[in-house]
């Protein structure tokens, strides 16, 4: 069974700009969770969605938005990039109603 | 607000030696604890969960104690072995709520 797989891996961009990352769950995974890891940090919860709808939403600001499709894929926009947004986004999925997440590889995105 | 704290950076042993790595939450509402394993440049791995209703679980060498009264638990690890090194997280959850995370402890086991 494929893990969760997340593209790009690496990414750099500039000030002001926007980036869009893109989560596939486990095959039969509906629930997908957005962390962002910074040194120091731990994980910080971003959003979860289920059904294609937001069901938890964690305390960043709006500029940080997601959206699920219907075979559970999920994108994560992040609009007028500061520096630091600079981290490792990290994408986990989880059978609904169950705890145990599994993470995918995360994409590092660095902002100049 | 840090709901789960782990509080020791780093933590080093010997090879062959128990590591012991701890972690504290603040919300009784956590009702399943977790801990994950992360190598650098790959996403965090799961490795053992505890529910509430349990206050030991074991799986090989590593077992989770949990401590309710306490809202402590702590992870394991016997013998540690060289490849047990890595960034460990301890995460806490309750009735499908987002999970939060440790800051994370830096295990290094030396051969």
């Amino acid at each position: 069974k494929a893990g969760v797989t997340q593209t790009p891996r690496y990414l750099i961009k500039t000030r002001g700009q926007q980036v869009t990352l893109s989560c596939s769950p486990i095959s039969g995974h509906r629930s997908v969770s957005w962390y962002q890891q910074t040194p120091g940090q731990g994980l910080q919860f971003l959003f979860e969605y289920f059904s294609e709808t937001q069901r938890n939403k964690g305390n960043f600001p709006g500029r940080f938005s997601g959206r699920q499709f219907s075979n559970s894929r999920s994108e994560m926009n992040v609009s007028t990039l500061e520096l630091g947004d600079s981290a490792l986004y990290l994408c986990a999925s989880r059978f609904w109603g169950t705890d145990t997440q599994y993470f995918g590889p995360g994409t590092r995105l660095t902002v100049l | 607000d840090q709901q789960v704290k782990q509080n020791s950076p780093s933590l080093s042993v010997q090879e062959g030696r128990i590591s012991i790595l701890n972690c504290d939450y603040t919300n009784s509402m956590f009702d399943y604890f977790l801990w994950y394993k992360k190598y650098p440049a790959e996403g965090p791995t799961f490795l053992i969960s505890i529910s509430s209703i349990k206050d030991k679980n074991e799986d090989g060498r590593f077992t989770v104690f949990l401590n309710k009264s306490a809202k402590h638990l702590s992870l394991h690890i016997v013998p540690s072995q060289p490849g047990d090194s890595a960034v460990y997280f301890c995460a806490a959850t309750y009735n499908n709520n987002d999970m939060r995370f440790g800051a994370g402890t830096r295990l290094t086991v030396k051969p």
